[in-house]
């Protein structure tokens, strides 16, 4: 089974600073790969997706990753960090031999701080 | 299009009672899945349905946890003689057919197993 690796439950920053989140997975395949925020008491929302087009892709609210296959990562970044943001991150990727089941990393809690 | 929608949000139920969640997909979205998530964890692949046809189950659905979706449109999950570590949220997801990687969720549905 594939794996999603989110390295940080918990990432701290301030507003207007550098956004760096982490996600590896482990399919020597490349898979689909995706992130979702969640807010409190909702549910996962799309943030972006890579699906072997571009491997830098921009998603909303000012959010992008990279897809580095090398590094079997897809890290997310944001330039510039809003009070907004704070929220959790889940990391997924598709199985890579069935693109309709998916797996998700443990999620990291972003906090902003003013 | 008006989301995905689960129902009941909260439930509260006493260890050994029958529970049964419901979850309306966007219309038209041909694939329905369920998601558990514990605290602390992003969500578990439960089980997938293609229109009524259920496609695959997780090991973590065990004998006491059954889905249907008989007319190809909302989806119940039942769990029997409920246990302490069903309690967790349960998330319901739809994608269509032209987009079939994306997946739109719903805002879950959180079971306290007393």
């Amino acid at each position: 089974a594939q794996s999603v690796t989110q390295l940080g439950s918990h990432v701290s920053v301030s507003e207007g600073a550098l956004v760096l989140l982490r996600c590896n997975y482990s399919s020597s395949v490349p898979p689909y790969l995706f992130w979702y925020v969640q807010y409190p008491n909702q549910g996962l929302q799309l943030l972006l997706k890579y699906t072997s087009a571009a491997t830098l892709v921009k998603g909303i609210n000012g959010f992008e990753a990279e897809f580095k296959k090398s590094e079997t990562s897809f890290h997310l970044t944001k330039p510039s960090a809003h009070m907004s943001d704070a929220a959790e991150y889940f990391c997924a990727v598709s199985d890579p031999y069935n693109f309709n089941k998916f797996y998700f990393g443990s999620g990291t809690k972003l906090n902003v701080k003013p | 299009d008006t989301g995905v929608s689960q129902d009941p949000r909260h439930k509260i139920t006493k260890r050994g009672q029958n529970v049964t969640f419901r979850c309306d997909p966007i219309s038209e979205h041909n694939r329905l899945y369920w998601y558990r998530q514990t605290l602390g964890q992003g969500p578990e692949f439960l089980t997938y349905f293609q229109n009524e046809a259920q496609l695959e189950k997780s090991r973590l659905l065990s004998d006491r946890f059954s889905a249907e979706r008989p007319k190809g449109s909302f989806s119940t999950l039942e769990i029997q003689r409920t246990e302490q570590g069903d309690s967790a949220m349960y998330l319901c997801a739809s994608t269509s057919r032209d987009h079939t990687d994306t997946q739109y969720f719903g805002p879950g549905t959180r079971l306290t197993v007393l």
